[in-house]
C-alpha cells in the first residue's frame, strides 16, 4: 500500500537560520507530489507542486524553495526563515484522478 | 486560475442535529471535489468526494451534492455527533489537461462543534 512520510513532525527555528523539510512516499512511482501552508488551523495554501523529478513550480512568491531529486522525495528548504514562515507544512501526494494523501505535517516555529 | 468559497466559517449544531456546509468554485473546468476533515493538530484527511458526472453522493451519515449549472457542491451531515467536531475543508481541482496538474483549490475551512 502507498504510504507517505513528513518529518520531522514539529521544528523551533531562529529567524535567519535555514530550512529543509522532507517528505517521501513509498509503493508508488511517479506520483505528483505538494507542498501547502496553513497558517493558524485554516487555509491551505499551495506553495509548490511538482510531476517528476526535476520539476518544480511554484505558486506564490516567497521565502522558500523546493526540490525533487528523486521520483518519490520532495524537499522544501529556505535559507534564511523569517518570522513569517511560521506554519504548519504539509506535504500530499497524488496519483491519478483521485484526491490527494496528505502527510502527518510538520509545525514550523520560526523565533 | 480557480477560486473556492466556502461557507460558514463557523457552525455549531447539537448533536443529531444535521449540518450542511456550502462551497463554490468559479472554474467551468473543474470536476473533481472533494472535502476533507481535519481534526486539531493532525493532518485532513478525505471523508468523501464527486465528480461532475454525478449529482449527489452518499456514504452512511454523509452525502455531497453538486450543482455543476450553479458552480456550488454542498457537504450535509445527519445525525451529528461530538466527534464530527473538526474543520471541514471543499476543494476543488480539474483532471482536465494542459497545466493544472491535478491542482486542487481549497475554501478557507468550516469550524463545525458538535455539542453534546
Amino acid at each position: 500500500s502507498q504510504t507517505i512520510h513528513q518529518w520531522p513532525a514539529t521544528l523551533v527555528q531562529p529567524v535567519g537560520s535555514p530550512l529543509s523539510l522532507e517528505c517521501t512516499v513509498e509503493g508508488t512511482s511517479n506520483p505528483n507530489l505538494y507542498w501547502y501552508r496553513q497558517a493558524a488551523g485554516r487555509g491551505l495554501q499551495l506553495l509548490f507542486y511538482s510531476v517528476g523529478i526535476g520539476q518544480i513550480s511554484s505558486e506564490v512568491p516567497q521565502n522558500l524553495s523546493a526540490s525533487r531529486p528523486q521520483d518519490r522525495q520532495f524537499i522544501l528548504s529556505s535559507k534564511k526563515l523569517l518570522l513569517s514562515d511560521s506554519g504548519f507544512y504539509l506535504c500530499a501526494w497524488k496519483q491519478g484522478v483521485g484526491g490527494y494523501t496528505f502527510g502527518s505535517g510538520t509545525r514550523l516555529t520560526v523565533v | 486560475g480557480e477560486n473556492v468559497e466556502q461557507h460558514p466559517s463557523t457552525l455549531s449544531v447539537q448533536e443529531g442535529d444535521s449540518a450542511v456546509i456550502k462551497c463554490t468554485y468559479s472554474d467551468s473546468a473543474s470536476n473533481y471535489f472533494p472535502w476533507y476533515k481535519q481534526e486539531l493538530g493532525k493532518r485532513p484527511q478525505l471523508i468523501i468526494d464527486i465528480r461532475s458526472n454525478v449529482g449527489e453522493k452518499k456514504d452512511q451519515r454523509i452525502a455531497v451534492t453538486l450543482n455543476k449549472t450553479a458552480k456550488h457542491f454542498s457537504l450535509h451531515i445527519t445525525e451529528t455527533q461530538p466527534e464530527d467536531s473538526a474543520v471541514y475543508f471543499c476543494a476543488a481541482s480539474s483532471s482536465a489537461g494542459g497545466t493544472s496538474y491535478g491542482k486542487l483549490t481549497f475554501g478557507q475551512g468550516t469550524i463545525l462543534t458538535v455539542h453534546p
